[in-house]
């Protein structure tokens, strides 16, 4: 079955830039979308389409795409986007969803 | 605004069948603009997608699950439901019913709801 990977997690302290990335086979062929969830909280979707961003969401959130990977940025990263992030996709065929594993981010 | 509901039993015994209900309000299920899912998230893990259903009752499942999965939808009640038989313990998750603005993301989720599946 198709996976996409993420590393467990990534560390930052609040005003750096933390990058966390997502790989899979099928990403050339199928758009990535990126969820934000708190502890005890729904996921909230914070990318959509690779690199487009909900009304909403912070303008320090972005997504980007290369091949085989894609990448959600969080620029100027503040104490409250501490979180689980979990980047999502379709198989090759666009048949069913996949989502990564989630990273979690950790403000220092 | 539009906000999802889940509800149903919050226990369900091994080898029962989980049944789960997602009220839409605020808008229409009709309107034929989404499609809506279910997604489920065991204590402490990732997030699976389970399945999707579209106003007309077509349906796609999660392969691994296809064999016990039943997606509904009631127009008439703007809900669309889940059952899923032959429960182990490794069904027991939080439950959350999204939005979809296609098949392949979710921009509106349910506040989500845990089941147990225990004796």
């Amino acid at each position: 079955s198709y996976e996409l990977t993420q590393p467990p997690s990534v560390s930052v302290s609040p005003g750096q830039t933390a990058r966390i990335t997502c790989s899979g086979d099928a990403l050339p062929d199928q758009y990535a979308y990126w969820y934000q969830q708190k502890p005890g909280q729904a996921p909230v979707l914070v990318i959509y389409k690779d690199s487009e961003r909900p009304s909403g969401i912070p303008e320090r959130f972005s997504g980007s795409s290369s091949g085989t990977t894609v990448t959600l940025t969080i620029r100027g990263v503040q104490a409250e986007d501490e979180a689980d992030y979990y980047c999502q996709s379709a198989d090759s065929s666009g048949t069913y969803v996949v989502f990564g594993g989630g990273t979690k981010l950790t403000v220092l | 605004q539009v906000q999802l509901q889940e509800s149903g039993p919050g226990l369900v015994n091994p080898s029962q069948t989980l049944s789960l209900t997602c009220t839409v309000s605020g808008g229409s299920i009709s309107s034929g603009a989404y499609y809506w899912s279910w997604i489920r998230q065991p204590p402490g893990k990732g997030l699976e997608w389970i399945g999707y259903i579209y106003y007309s009752g077509s349906t796609y499942y999660n392969p691994s699950l296809k064999s016990r999965l039943t997606i509904s939808v009631d127009t008439s009640k703007n809900l669309f439901s889940l059952k899923l038989s032959s429960v182990t313990a490794a069904d027991t998750a939080v439950y959350y019913c999204a939005r979809g603005p296609n098949k392949w993301y979710f921009d509106l989720w349910g506040r989500g709801t845990l089941v147990t599946v225990s004796s």
